[in-house]
């Protein structure tokens, strides 16, 4: 079955510095997703990126997507204390369907 | 807005015993997905019910069963349980025809002792 992996599993950095973030994944998808997870907390959906696009922006968030590697990345540009959280990826089959979370990475954002 | 509600919050539970986890989803979402995520890892799909039918199965063991009822809300029984039955146990909810993207609830914390 296809799976997420999120690259690197654990992150510190600065407040003020950016954090790039990187998924692979193993199928084709039609999706790929982003969560964030404060910690033992629900998870927060932070954006959707379709198998047609190569790139997507929402605020300080920019997805970037390569099929032919199979791999996504999430940048948060310059990150907040608040970006502390574990943040996964998640991909959806041709379907739709079959929703498969990577391991997620834990990033801590340094005051 | 409402989000995914999810009872209870925190659960304890000994081994043999059996719990029942509640999903009331977003108004007017009628798909419902549950999920279970280990202490440190990502979550795992289970199952999932669209209008009340079985929509999609994923790792759900046996011991487990699940059900969405005509008001949309499901139930995730726990017969049996197991030490490694502790986790988080998400569910979320979509519009059918937008299933892409999926709500999540709080979670319900389940220990198992």
């Amino acid at each position: 079955s296809q799976q997420g992996e999120e690259d690197p599993q654990a992150l510190s950095i600065q407040e003020g510095e950016n954090a790039t973030m990187n998924c692979s994944y193993k199928t084709s998808i039609n999706n790929l997703q982003w969560y964030r997870q404060n910690s033992g907390r629900g998870l927060v959906h932070l954006i959707l990126i379709r198998s047609n696009e190569r790139e997507k922006h929402s605020g300080r968030l920019r997805v970037t997507l390569d099929t032919s590697k199979k791999s996504s990345s999430l940048l948060i540009t310059a990150s907040r204390a608040a970006d502390t959280a574990s943040y996964f990826c998640a991909t959806a089959d041709n379907y739709g369907q079959n929703f498969v979370f990577g391991p997620g990475t834990r990033l801590s954002v340094l005051p | 807005a409402a989000g995914v509600i999810q009872s209870p919050r925190h659960l304890i539970k000994e081994k043999r015993e059996t719990a029942t986890l509640k999903c009331y989803p977003i108004p007017r979402h009628d798909t419902v997905y549950w999920y279970q995520q280990g202490p440190g890892q990502d979550p795992q799909f289970l199952i999932s019910f669209y209008e009340k039918m079985q929509s999609d199965k994923g790792s759900i063991p046996d011991r487990f069963s699940a059900q969405q009822f005509s008001d949309y809300h499901s139930e995730l029984n726990m017969s049996s349980l197991e030490l490694g039955d502790s986790a988080l146990y998400f569910c979320a909810s979509s519009l059918r025809l937008a299933k892409n993207i999926q709500y999540f609830g709080a979670g319900t914390r389940l220990s198992v002792l």
